[in-house]
Formats: C-alpha cells, sequence, structure tokens
C-alpha cells in the first residue's frame, strides 16, 4: 500500500521569506507525485506534478518540487512567498491502483 | 467550460439518516473519484466510477455506495450516518485517456449531528 508523509503540519512565514515543505511517500514502483493547494475557501487546484523525467518540476506561482527517487521524497519550494500563498498544501502519489493518496496536509500562513 | 460541480454544498444530518450527494463531472470527463477530507486530514479516497461501474474501492465500508449515471454525473450515498461521517466530500473528475490529471470539484461539507 502507498503513503504519503507531510512533516510540517503548520508552517508560519513572513513575506519573501524561502520556503520548503517536505513531502516523502512509500511506494516500491512506479509513482507519479502532486502538489495540490487549496486556497481558503476554494477547491483542491493543481499546484505541479512529476511524471517522468527531469526531476525538478516547475509549477503555477512559482512554485517547484524536486523528485529525490532515492530518499522517497518530493519537497515542494518557492524562493519568495507572498501572502497570498497562504493555504493549505497537499502532497499526493498515484502509484499501484486508480487512485490518489494524500498526506496529511500542510497549512501554511504567510504574514504581511 | 464549467468545471467540477458539486451539490449540495452544505448538508446537516442526524445519526442513523441516509444522504446523497451529486456530482456533475468537467467536461469532456467520464471518471469520476469520490474522496472524504477530514478535518484536519488529507483527502482519502472512497471510490471511482467509470462506464457506470465501481472500478477502485478504497477503505470504506459498505455504508457507502454510489452511482454513475450515462451523462458520467455521480451520486455518493452514505447510509446510516455516523458522527464520524462529518466531512467534507469531494468529487474529482478525469478521463481515461489521461487518468492522473484529476479536477476537484469545491466540496459537500457533511455535518452529522
Amino acid at each position: 500500500a502507498q503513503s504519503v508523509s507531510q512533516h510540517n503540519h503548520h508552517v508560519i512565514l513572513s513575506e519573501a521569506a524561502s520556503l520548503e515543505l517536505g513531502c516523502n511517500y512509500s511506494y516500491g514502483g512506479t509513482v507519479n507525485l502532486f502538489w495540490y493547494v487549496q486556497y481558503p475557501g476554494q477547491h483542491l487546484q493543481l499546484l505541479l506534478k512529476y511524471f517522468s523525467g527531469d526531476p525538478l518540476v516547475k509549477g503555477i506561482k512559482g512554485f517547484e518540487a524536486e523528485f529525490i527517487k532515492s530518499k522517497f521524497s518530493f519537497n515542494l519550494r518557492k524562493p519568495s512567498v507572498q501572502w497570498s500563498d497562504t493555504a493549505e498544501y497537499f502532497c499526493a502519489v498515484w502509484g499501484g491502483g486508480n487512485k490518489l493518496t494524500f498526506g496529511t496536509g500542510t497549512q501554511l500562513k504567510v504574514e504581511l | 467550460d464549467a468545471g467540477v460541480t458539486q451539490s449540495p454544498t452544505h448538508l446537516i444530518k442526524t445519526r442513523g439518516q441516509q444522504v446523497t450527494l451529486r456530482c456533475s463531472p468537467k467536461s469532456g470527463h467520464d471518471t469520476v473519484s469520490w474522496y472524504q477530507q477530514a478535518l484536519g486530514q488529507g483527502p482519502q479516497f472512497i471510490f471511482q466510477y467509470y462506464e457506470e461501474e465501481e472500478r477502485q474501492r478504497g477503505n470504506f465500508p459498505d455504508r457507502f455506495s454510489g452511482h454513475q449515471f450515462p451523462n458520467y454525473s455521480s451520486e455518493l450515498n452514505v447510509n446510516a450516518l455516523l458522527l464520524g461521517d462529518s466531512a467534507l466530500y469531494l468529487c474529482a473528475s478525469t478521463h481515461q485517456g489521461s487518468m492522473y490529471e484529476q479536477y476537484f470539484g469545491p466540496g459537500t461539507r457533511l455535518t452529522v449531528t
């Protein structure tokens, strides 16, 4: 069975600070990896995805993530956060079976 | 182009009652998945429907059932509601040709009292 761990449950940053959210997955086969974002009052939106190829993937709004196969990790990064990045971020894996398995999420609050 | 829509937005039910939630997939999509998102948790996969049949099921009891209609819309039914069923229920749609590209609806907030 596949599983996803997100280590940071709540993160508070000041505007312009750098962001890195950790994500580790457990699955022995080929995986497809995702980061989703849920802004307050809005639905889940895809931030970025990794299927294959370059392990450094870029998504919307300046976010990027790096797939490190040897560490089973897919950490999300942004060099300089903005107040509008306040949201909940979910890492997800698509491995065996036709389903997404999500982590528990990280609540990010960006202060002015 | 309308995205995934869900109804109702909010719902309050009493323990033991039954509830039906509805989902219309994004235009061009033929596969619908349902997820339960409890407070403070990530979404958990309930089941997936394609060609009007349940293709895959997560670790949920038989009280959770579903249906897909010929127009690809779907319903989630929950019988004998428990307090623990209180959650945000998300519908996601995709196309068989691009299974990983799931689009999520806004969800239905179910409160069981």
